[in-house]
């Protein structure tokens, strides 16, 4: 239990497209998700903290207006990288918070999804 | 303020132990969480500790002293597929992970 997905989890784009990333609970409902950035030999750092059915908290320094973060149901929340640039260009992971049972940790466990590499040339 | 520290790399052996410490400042607190991550790949959960002790689970086990805000993370009978980053996150009142920055764990043969 506790499988979380993501999608894509590799994407390649122009300068100044706009990227969305698909964030999924696969076996369980989360409430709570959260967006992690992760640059080559860094620790991760959290972007935001998506709340299903209300506007998601962003940390310091995040640009709200640029990772818009939509969290419509209680297994999806998609993370949109607009007009992307090349310092843009990271790993970005999602969690989700598991629920009270299962998934082989305690409530409130954050369980990641594999990943989505951005690439922006 | 909150704060994670644990050591940057270690270097092990195949086939010994190794230990590897956090300490940890969070307001409020609701418990200590292991992840292990390979290069490349998103950390995956390896133990969570919430009351003072140890907790075995396989070749890994992990402690927790909240008199000290000190954990570690025991690793047994080390593979080479046991090279990774170990990533300590304490869990505040909020129940928000605060992160350390990981300790990569370079095994040799």
């Amino acid at each position: 239990g506790a499988v979380v997905s993501q999608h894509p989890s590799w994407v390649i784009c122009k300068s100044g497209t706009s990227v969305k990333i698909e964030c999924r609970s696969l076996d369980f409902q989360a409430t709570t998700m959260f967006w992690y950035r992760q640059f080559p030999k860094q620790s991760l750092m959290l972007m935001a903290t998506s709340n299903e059915g209300s506007k998601a908290t962003y940390e310091q320094g995040v640009e709200k207006d640029k990772f818009l973060i939509n969290h419509a149901s209680l297994t999806l929340s998609t993370l949109t990288v607009t007009s992307a640039h090349p310092e843009d260009s990271s790993f970005y992971i999602c969690s989700a918070r598991s629920p009270p049972f299962g998934g082989g940790g305690p409530q409130e466990t954050q369980y990641f999804g594999p990943g989505t590499r951005l690439l922006v040339l | 303020g909150q704060n994670i520290d644990q050591p940057t790399e270690m270097t092990a052996t195949e086939g010994a132990i190794v230990q590897i410490n956090c300490t940890y400042q969070t307001s409020g607190f609701n418990g200590l969480f292991w992840y292990q991550q390979h290069a490349g790949e998103a950390p995956t959960f390896l133990s969570y500790n919430v009351l003072d002790g140890l907790e075995e689970k396989g070749r890994f086990s992990s402690f927790l002293s909240r008199s000290k805000g000190y954990s570690y993370l025991l690793l047994k009978e080390l593979q080479m597929k046991d090279s990774a980053s170990y990533l300590c996150a304490g869990m505040d009142s909020n129940y928000q992970l605060i992160w350390g920055a990981g300790t990569k764990l370079i095994i040799k043969p």
